[in-house]
């Protein structure tokens, strides 16, 4: 089975609007922690915000919210007042465990701002 | 800068030819991290360093694969006789020592490697 699950292979957004990037993880594990990452044309992946499983509020940085529903196993990206700036492949990722651990990053979405 | 440096950008090797793959970290970063990302995927676990130790190299997908880092800061990936499905971008990623909750990675801009 999937680990991450993106199941919006692209999503259009007209500037200025919000947008809601799906999530959904699979994990046995009770502490692991869930990342979302932008990766421009560029090619490099940058950090947007982080949860972790025992956080009890949903993480904010910005622009950029988490919708973490534990109970749901998602943990939802939502962008506020896109920019065309913001336009890039999206990844969810979970690190499972605590102490070292590798990221496990699910499929993306493609994410177009337009003006 | 001050960020995860990787070269060379852009690799073109004929299958069969060796390559190596360089990365250096972010000056005090103790763990590194090698992804191999196809296109239109998620990056995908190569293998992991805590300074020079090789702690996990479980996702390399061949014995053609082969990853150092042998005073603990720059790693080289190095791939032998390349195939045409290693063609993908390798993404290295750095982060302070683990057990912090967040241990967020910062990657670099990787290498896309083509093997005709």
């Amino acid at each position: 089975a999937q680990k991450i699950t993106q199941t919006q292979p692209g999503m259009f957004v007209q500037e200025k609007e919000a947008v809601t990037l799906d999530c959904t993880y699979d994990t046995s594990d009770q502490s692991y922690g869930l990342f979302w990452y932008k990766q421009p044309s560029s090619g490099e992946m940058i950090f947007l915000i982080y949860q972790g499983s025992y956080d009890e509020q949903n993480a904010t940085e910005g622009r950029y919210s988490l919708n973490f529903q534990k109970a749901r196993k998602s943990a939802n990206l939502v962008i506020s007042a896109s920019q065309l700036g913001d336009s890039a492949m999206y990844f969810c990722a979970m690190r499972e465990g605590s102490g070292y651990s590798t990221l496990t990053f699910g499929k993306g979405t493609m994410l177009l701002v337009s003006p | 800068g001050a960020g995860v440096s990787q070269s060379p950008r852009y690799k073109v090797a004929k299958r069969g030819q060796d390559v190596a793959l360089r990365c250096d970290p972010i000056s005090g970063h103790v763990s590194l991290f090698w992804y191999q990302q196809a296109l239109g995927q998620g990056p995908e676990f190569l293998t992991y360093f805590q300074n020079e130790a090789q702690l996990d190299k479980s996702g390399l997908p061949s014995d053609r694969f082969f990853a150092e880092r042998p005073e603990g800061s720059v790693s080289t990936l190095k791939i032998q006789r390349t195939q045409q499905e290693d063609s993908a971008v390798y993404l290295c990623a750095s982060s302070l020592p683990p057990g912090r909750n967040r241990d967020e990675q910062y990657f670099g801009p990787g290498t896309r490697l083509t093997v005709t």
